[in-house]
């Protein structure tokens, strides 16, 4: 089992610029979750998909923030017009439904930096 | 709205010495499932354990925990700390009825172990 994936691993954008995250989740997993990694804030929940479909993304900056499932193989996490507080460390991670036990496997997460 | 709070930010221990990480959560929800990740310097969180059911004790790799709803409680244990231990642990969770596999992310607690 590959576990999750993420690309890139590393990513600098200049201010402005637009930013996209892919993610491929476990195979068999039918929910993938995207968290975003700070010092100071920790792991914070932006959105989820099961299934492919949206479930929960309040945890989303609306305005310049989305995030797709196009597939059940692959999920993207968009930024456009990219600030310095949108520099973290963005996590993809998925897990199985049926059963679930709410165990999270995480992908090594894509760096962001906005200069 | 569901939270979790870990006290501390860093702790710092001899090795030997008995560790413990404080967890308290806040929930609407009557099922709540309380989690340990732990992750290591350059790698993504993994899962250490996890419980829901109250007063039980769980434990995996030499940690444990209790999950006491009274006190809304998940405190992480070990009776000596190596220094393999140190890591970023974060206490999470989630509903087991509801939303079943979000989970909301203490701000995490570094954990840092000295010959």
């Amino acid at each position: 089992n590959a576990g999750v994936i993420q690309t890139p691993r590393h990513k600098v954008t200049g201010k402005g610029q637009e930013a996209t995250l892919w993610c491929e989740p476990i195979s068999g997993h039918s929910a993938v979750f995207w968290y975003r990694q700070t010092i100071v804030q920790g792991l914070e929940f932006l959105t989820y998909f099961r299934n492919q479909a949206p479930i929960d993304d309040s945890g989303m900056p609306k305005e310049r923030f989305s995030a797709q499932m196009p597939n059940q193989s692959h999920s993207t996490l968009k930024i456009q017009s990219t600030q310095p507080q949108d520099s973290a460390v963005y996590l993809c991670a998925s897990s199985a439904h049926r059963g679930n036990t709410g165990q999270l496997y995480f992908g090594e997460g894509s760096k962001l930096t906005v200069l | 709205g569901d939270s979790v709070t870990q006290t501390e930010g860093l702790v710092t221990l001899t090795e030997g010495l008995p560790v413990m990480l404080n967890c308290t959560y806040q929930t609407i929800y009557s099922n709540p499932f309380l989690f340990w990740y732990v992750q290591h310097l350059n790698e993504s969180p993994r899962l250490l354990l996890k419980s829901f059911t109250d007063n039980k004790r769980t434990e995996h790799q030499g940690f444990h925990a209790t999950l006491h709803k009274s006190s809304s409680s998940f405190h992480l244990q070990k009776s000596s700390a190596q220094l393999s231990d140190s890591a970023l642990y974060y206490c999470a969770l989630s509903d087991m009825n509801y939303n079943q596999g979000k989970l909301i992310f203490g701000q995490g607690t570094k954990l840092s172990i000295k010959p």
